[in-house]
């Protein structure tokens, strides 16, 4: 079975610095992982994703992700953070295992809020 | 316009009424998904399609169905709502699953119950 961690609630970065949102996962076969922000009263949108090849993942708004194998994480990250990303952030896994009975679940964290002050 | 739509958007309703929660994507996705974001638990799948008659569970199906008649809908069934199932619900869709794909969702159905 897959699950995700996202160890932080909050986190709190001054607008210009940069930004981290910390996730870790677990899964018996190959992760899909992804990034998803919403916004106040909004769905989800997604931002990127990590299927195979570059451990480094560009996606919408400047931000950008790394897989590490190894550690199993997959953070979040943006250069110099605006106050408009402030949002609550989900990281998710898919467990692409050796079978495909859990092909069609896809587990999120907890979310981490983020707060970027002028 | 490409989109998930979800009806009702805001429901407040009592112990034990049958509910239901519609969900149409007009992107001729196959795989299609309920969820349920509840504060400090993230989301939380509850059911989903792989494709029209396919239904599984997710993490939380215990209180809800699902059916999957036509490729487009998958409303979501409370035949008898408590109040443990308050929470924000939101539907998804993508192309395929298992493959390469993100998961386009609605704005999300907030649901009381009494």
């Amino acid at each position: 079975a897959q699950s995700v961690a996202q160890p932080e609630d909050q986190v709190n970065v001054a607008e210009g610095n940069p930004l981290t949102v910390k996730c870790t996962y677990s899964v018996s076969g190959n992760p899909y992982l992804f990034w998803y922000v919403q916004y106040p009263n909004r769905g989800l949108q997604f931002l990127l994703k990590y299927i195979t090849g570059d451990n480094l993942v560009k996606g919408s708004y400047g931000f950008e992700a790394e897989f590490n194998k190894s550690q199993t994480s997959f953070h979040l990250k943006k250069p110099s953070a605006l106050v408009s990303d402030s949002a609550l952030y989900f990281c998710a896994v898919r467990d692409i295992g050796a079978t495909t009975d859990s092909w069609g679940k896809l587990q999120f964290g907890a979310g981490t809020q983020v707060v970027v002050t002028p | 316009e490409a989109q998930v739509t979800q009806n009702p958007r805001y429901l407040i309703t009592v112990t034990g009424k049958k509910l239901t929660v519609t969900c149409s994507q007009n992107m001729n996705h196959e795989y299609m998904s309920w969820y349920r974001q509840d504060p400090g638990l993230g989301l939380r799948q509850i059911y989903y399609s792989m494709n029209v008659e396919v239904t599984d569970k997710g993490d939380v199906p215990e209180g809800y169905k699902v059916s999957r008649k036509e490729k487009r809908n998958f409303p979501l069934i409370l035949e008898s709502p408590s109040p443990n199932q308050t929470s924000l619900y939101f539907c998804a869709s993508s192309p395929l699953a298992g493959e390469l794909e993100t998961q386009y969702f609605g704005p999300g159905t907030r649901l009381l119950v009494l």
